[in-house]
């Protein structure tokens, strides 16, 4: 059970070059995030999923778009990449009980943007 | 909307000290309040948790208590170690159950 996965681990982008993360998860969770982390400022949520073939967007959702096509993953892009998005990313997954969503969380995506 | 607080960082302490890590929160409605911990290098690990008011969660050592009355939900220990070196999150699930994160609180565990 390898719980949730993300790729890569690390990227470096240049300046307006895209790329898409990706998250995996084999608990059959319903729900599904992404979040960002840098210093001094928490996790922000960026979008997140409901179900799968839903998304919404969350506390920082601009630059970035995700799609949920198939229930276990949930893709996160950058199409056009910005020293901004110099970033941790974390993704994480829920189930739907009982209205107290633990979130499981993945090793974390460490993005730099030059 | 809603929000969290924790106290500034770093805390740095010694072996066997007893610990406090202060976390307020706002909030509508009855959240479901939580610990995170970030061991160095890896992704959020549940601590604790407690989803209603003077529910106490506890695991590993560490305990917090739902206080209503002052919107808390302070993370104790009563002899941290080496190993509890980390960075602990405080985080509230609001009424569309999104996860909502305080700033986090680095710790470290001098031996």
């Amino acid at each position: 059970n390898a719980g949730v996965t993300q790729t890569p681990k690390f990227r470096v982008l240049k300046t307006g070059q895209s790329m898409t993360l990706l998250c995996a998860q084999d608990m059959n969770h319903e729900y599904m995030y992404w979040y960002r982390q840098d210093p001094g400022m928490g996790l922000r949520l960026i979008h997140y999923s409901v179900g799968e073939g839903t998304t919404a967007k969350g506390e920082v959702p601009d630059g970035y778009n995700v799609s949920r096509l198939k229930k276990q993953n949930f893709l996160l892009g950058l199409e056009s990449a910005a020293p901004s998005q110099t970033s941790v990313y974390f993704c994480a997954s829920s189930a739907l009980a009982g209205g107290l969503h633990e979130q499981f969380f993945g090793p974390g995506t460490r993005l730099t943007v030059l | 909307g809603d929000s969290v607080t924790q106290m500034e960082g770093p805390v740095t302490l010694s072996e066997e000290a007893f610990l406090t890590i202060n976390c307020t929160y706002t909030a509508t409605g009855y959240p479901s309040l939580f610990w995170y911990v970030q061991y160095p290098g890896e992704g959020l690990q549940l601590l604790l948790k407690a989803t209603k008011a003077d529910d106490k969660g506890s695991n590993k050592g560490f305990e917090a208590t739902y206080r209503k009355e002052t919107t808390s939900f302070h993370l104790e220990k009563g002899s941290v170690q080496v190993s509890d070196s980390a960075v602990y999150f405080c985080a509230l699930s609001d009424q569309a159950q999104k996860l909502v994160f305080g700033q986090g609180t680095r710790l470290t565990i001098n031996p």
